[in-house]
């Protein structure tokens, strides 16, 4: 089953840049999403087909994807980024099936 | 604005059964694939199940696959996961989630989850 692997924590101070990473075999091949979760909420999608942003998410917020390595960039960090981020893939290459990153705990120092 | 309730969530015991219920609104609900995803306490997020816009394409995960059986119902807008066989490993918060895109391949709206507790 394919697997999807993120750094347990980031810290990063305000104003800062943070980089979370998602690493897949090939990851680049297949369209990457990301999620803001905060503690007793629900996800919230925050970028999604790699690099678009829904409606309502700042622009702070971006993403890129190549080979091995997926990452989400938050720029001009804030305390309100301070939540988990999970990256996700659909993977239909043996049978269908979401895949979920092991998620990223951002703290804003 | 597009909202997701789920509901059905309770306390049942190791071998058990039990049926969450997610009712949709604010969207043109058989337009749309529909999963199930959940989240363990203190764990990350782990895809469950999908079911087509038309209820004719389901997918499990390996973990709940012939225990659990996704289905919906577009005249009441309204997304179901029947639990059997239930396992203390199955506790945790289910969420219903909406798909987004041509390719249903992410999703765009969340419900705020029912908590599902096996235990003895």
């Amino acid at each position: 089953s394919y697997v999807l692997t993120q750094p347990p924590s980031v810290s990063v101070a305000p104003g800062k840049t943070a980089r979370i990473t998602c690493g897949g075999n090939n990851i680049g091949s297949k369209s990457v999403h990301w999620y803001q979760q905060k503690p007793g909420q629900a996800p919230v999608l925050v970028i999604y087909y790699d690099s678009d942003r829904p409606s309502g998410i700042p622009e702070r917020f971006s993403g890129s994807n190549s080979g091995n390595t997926a990452t989400l960039t938050i720029s001009r960090v804030e305390a309100g980024d301070e939540a988990d981020y999970y990256c996700q893939v659909w993977d239909s290459s043996s049978d269908h099936r979401g895949v979920f990153g092991t998620g990223t705990k951002v703290t804003v120092l | 604005e597009v909202q997701l309730v789920e509901s059905g969530g309770v306390v049942v015991q190791p071998g058990g059964s039990l049926r969450l219920s997610c009712a949709a609104s604010g969207f043109t609900f058989d337009d749309y694939t529909m999963h199930w995803v959940r989240q363990a306490p203190g764990k990350g997020l782990e895809w469950v199940s999908l079911i087509s816009w038309d209820g004719g394409s389901t997918y499990y995960a390996d973990s709940v696959k012939g225990r659990f059986t996704i289905s919906r119902d577009n005249s009441k807008n309204s997304l179901y996961l029947q639990m059997n066989s239930l396992r203390t490993e199955d506790t945790a918060l289910y969420y219903c989630a909406k798909s987004g895109g041509d390719s249903g391949s992410y999703y765009d709206y969340w419900g705020q989850g029912t908590l599902v507790t096996v235990s003895s």
